[in-house]
């Protein structure tokens, strides 16, 4: 069974950091192309960032590059996002997604990460 | 960036009715789009993908349509689950884009 289970979220201060991880299990994880897409309350989905198999290729929307990185750790199944520059409007639970042919066909719960003094 | 408009913003709807939800783009996607369910406090789910084609497990009630920058997702014959969310979604370009979404509530 696929599974994606996301950590790191929480309270941090505007212009403040955090790592988010997200870790996976029930597939070949290095196989998979991955992602991240968030959710501000009582909003829509926004696509973060995307990031390639094997780490070398890398996407970003435009109102997080420069402040988040996404990575991947394949020895560990496990996904990142470090997050920089933090700002109040980027309050959203962030979930990980596995994309498959450029679809997300499978997401983990999600972790909410609140900017906020 | 492409731009998904979704509409109507909510449906109200009885179990059992027909439901029709549109997807247009700013530009052509081909038929590079995408279908998604969430429910309250859920992560959303996928259900049609390349347009058309259902995803895994998907029942046959929901069913989508469209190329270019129309597209239709049709459930026919509302169950009481699928009173939802629905999002579109495009994977043509970068950056990656969803609709506003769709409320379908119980009328």
């Amino acid at each position: 069974e696929v599974q994606l289970l996301e950590s790191g979220g929480g309270l941090v201060q505007p212009e403040g950091s955090l790592r988010l991880s997200c870790a996976a299990s029930g597939f070949t994880f290095s196989s998979y192309v991955m992602s991240w897409v968030r959710q501000a309350p009582g909003k829509g989905l926004e696509w973060v960032s995307t990031i390639g198999s094997t780490g070398a290729s890398t996407y970003y929307a435009d109102s997080v590059k420069g402040r988040f990185t996404i990575s991947r750790d394949n020895s560990k199944n496990t996904l990142f996002m470090h997050m920089n520059g933090l700002r109040a409007e980027d309050t959203a639970i962030f979930y990980c997604a596995r994309s498959t042919s450029g679809y997300y066909d499978y997401w983990g719960q999600g972790t909410l990460v609140t900017v906020s003094s | 960036e492409i731009v998904l408009t979704q509409s109507p913003a909510t449906l109200s709807l009885s179990p059992g009715e027909g439901a029709t939800l549109s997807c247009r783009a700013s530009q052509s996607v081909s038929s590079y789009l995408a279908w998604y369910q969430q429910k309250p406090g859920q992560a959303p789910r996928l259900l049609i993908y390349d347009a058309s084609n259902r995803a895994t497990g998907i029942p046959a009630r929901f069913s989508g349509s469209g190329s270019g920058t129309d597209f239709t997702l049709t459930i026919s014959n509302l169950e009481p689950e699928d009173f939802a969310v629905y999002y579109c979604h495009q994977r043509s370009n970068w950056p990656r884009t969803f609709g506003q979404g769709t409320k379908v509530e119980i009328e």
